[in-house]
């Protein structure tokens, strides 16, 4: 049973423009929403979060929009930058285990 | 402040060898999770560790593969028998309660 549903697997973005990732969940119980970003070779990194209360967040050119009626939220790159290709995790928890959606890898072109 | 430890960064291993893997979370930090991320597949939950404790081993497969995180030193997954389909990336983190903190994981072999 995936929990987390990420789309794209893939992305191109040309560098400026806006890239945008998305994810569904199923159990509503879950309370945190984080993001991570992973380069080759490396771990993943948190990124930005969010808790449900909220419907945006924001942090510098990266902001997360969540809909929870819909039970979906999204990861939006402004300006994107050849710098932020990598892959990105969205995931969601409740308590200390935090499931994991499939990532997109995002490629921006210079 | 170092962050999450893992070691080997890389190993390879005959199949039927065992596989030894080292985590050692950040200072404070007293929750470990194993992960398994396979290529175009995400970071698979193995197991859950406290000092002393596994508090969820759901995502551990039933046979060969064990964790544990002793009162001192380390957290280590072992593998038994090793056999190719175990040629992995596995990612520890750490936590004091969520928020986890990824070492630059173990990326395992087998041949």
């Amino acid at each position: 049973q995936q929990q987390v549903k990420q789309s794209p697997q893939s992305l191109i973005v040309q560098k400026g423009g806006i890239s945008i990732i998305n994810c569904a969940y199923e159990n509503t119980a879950f309370d945190y929403f984080p993001w991570y970003q992973q380069f080759p070779g490396k771990g993943p990194a948190l990124l930005i979060a969010i808790r449900p209360d909220v419907s945006e967040k924001k942090e510098g050119r990266f902001t997360i929009s969540f809909n929870k009626s819909a039970k979906q939220f999204s990861l939006h790159i402004m300006d994107s930058q050849p710098g932020d290709s990598a892959t990105y995790f969205c995931a969601a928890s409740r308590g200390d285990k935090i499931i994991f959606g499939k990532g997109t890898r995002l490629h921006i072109l210079p | 402040n170092a962050g999450v430890m893992q070691n080997p960064r890389h190993l390879v291993r005959r199949r039927g060898q065992e596989a030894r893997l080292r985590c050692s979370p950040m200072k404070g930090h007293s929750h470990v999770y194993w992960y398994r991320q396979l290529p175009e597949e995400g970071l698979k939950f193995m197991v859950y560790l406290q000092k002393e404790n596994i508090i969820d081993e759901s995502g551990m497969p039933k046979e060969r593969f064990s964790a544990e995180f002793p009162k001192e030193g380390p957290s280590i997954l072992r593998i038994q028998q090793v056999v190719r389909g175990d040629s992995a990336a596995y990612f520890c983190a750490s936590s004091p309660r969520g928020g986890y903190t990824f070492g630059s994981g173990t990326r395992l072999t087998v041949v």
